[in-house]
């Protein structure tokens, strides 16, 4: 595909809920990353891969936070025990290079998620 | 973490008048990204920029990564280009973008 594609457009559950968000990155990128942007805020590291592997974490607000990326293609953002702050915008960018010297990262049109 | 601030937060113009935006960051970037968020949410890139000056047709941006700023210039603004822009940094040795606020920008007929 052209670009970052991502599901569902919009997911509304009820609180407790346990929701997948799925992300399908620009063809051949290397580098993955989410994001969450509440409403009137700019968007807020989640979690990014190189590969596989998750190479930094450290921007999940908890737990109940994950991704995979099994295939270094696809990744999913799953959330279990789903809270009403839970709410936002989920974004997915890609990018097509390991290095430093250019990382140039493209966004999908994102997941409105909407806890109930 | 890095600190980015952008300014004005919310411009208003008149249909083909001039503006500049203005992205300062707190500490040395190996990234620095200019977007558009359109009325639906998506983010357009409008510039990878870390250093230096790029054109675009009506659009343009310089980043003086020396003096941690970087600024974008709209030329001759259409309703079109009502959004927000944000500024979005990485800090060298990180791979993730640190977000500034935004400035919303309404263009007016």
């Amino acid at each position: 595909g052209a670009g970052v594609s991502q599901t569902p457009s919009n997911k509304v559950t009820e609180k407790g809920k346990y929701v997948e968000l799925r992300c399908d990155p620009i063809s051949g990128h290397t580098a993955l990353y989410w994001y969450r942007q509440s409403l009137g805020q700019g968007p807020e590291f989640l979690i990014y891969f190189q590969g596989t592997g998750a190479a930094d974490d450290s921007g999940l607000p908890n737990d109940r936070f994950f991704a995979v990326r099994p295939e270094g293609s696809v990744s999913t953002l799953k959330i279990q025990r789903t809270e009403r702050g839970d709410s936002a915008v989920y974004l997915c960018a890609s990018s097509p290079s390991r290095y430093f010297s250019y990382n140039e990262q493209f966004f999908g049109p994102g997941t409105r998620l909407t806890v109930l | 973490g890095i600190q980015v601030e952008q300014s004005p937060p919310d411009l208003i113009l008149q249909e083909g008048a001039n503006s500049t935006l203005r992205c300062n960051f707190s500490d040395s970037v190996n990234n620095l990204q200019w977007f558009h968020q359109n009325p639906w949410g998506q983010l357009i890139n409008l510039f990878y920029i870390p250093s230096g000056t790029k054109q675009n047709g009506r659009l343009s941006a310089t980043t003086v990564a020396t003096e941690r700023y970087s600024l974008l210039y709209i030329s001759s603004s259409q309703t079109t280009d009502s959004g927000v822009y944000f500024c979005a940094v990485t800090q060298t040795g990180a791979n993730n973008l640190f977000f500034g606020t935004g400035t919303r920008l309404t263009v007016i007929p």
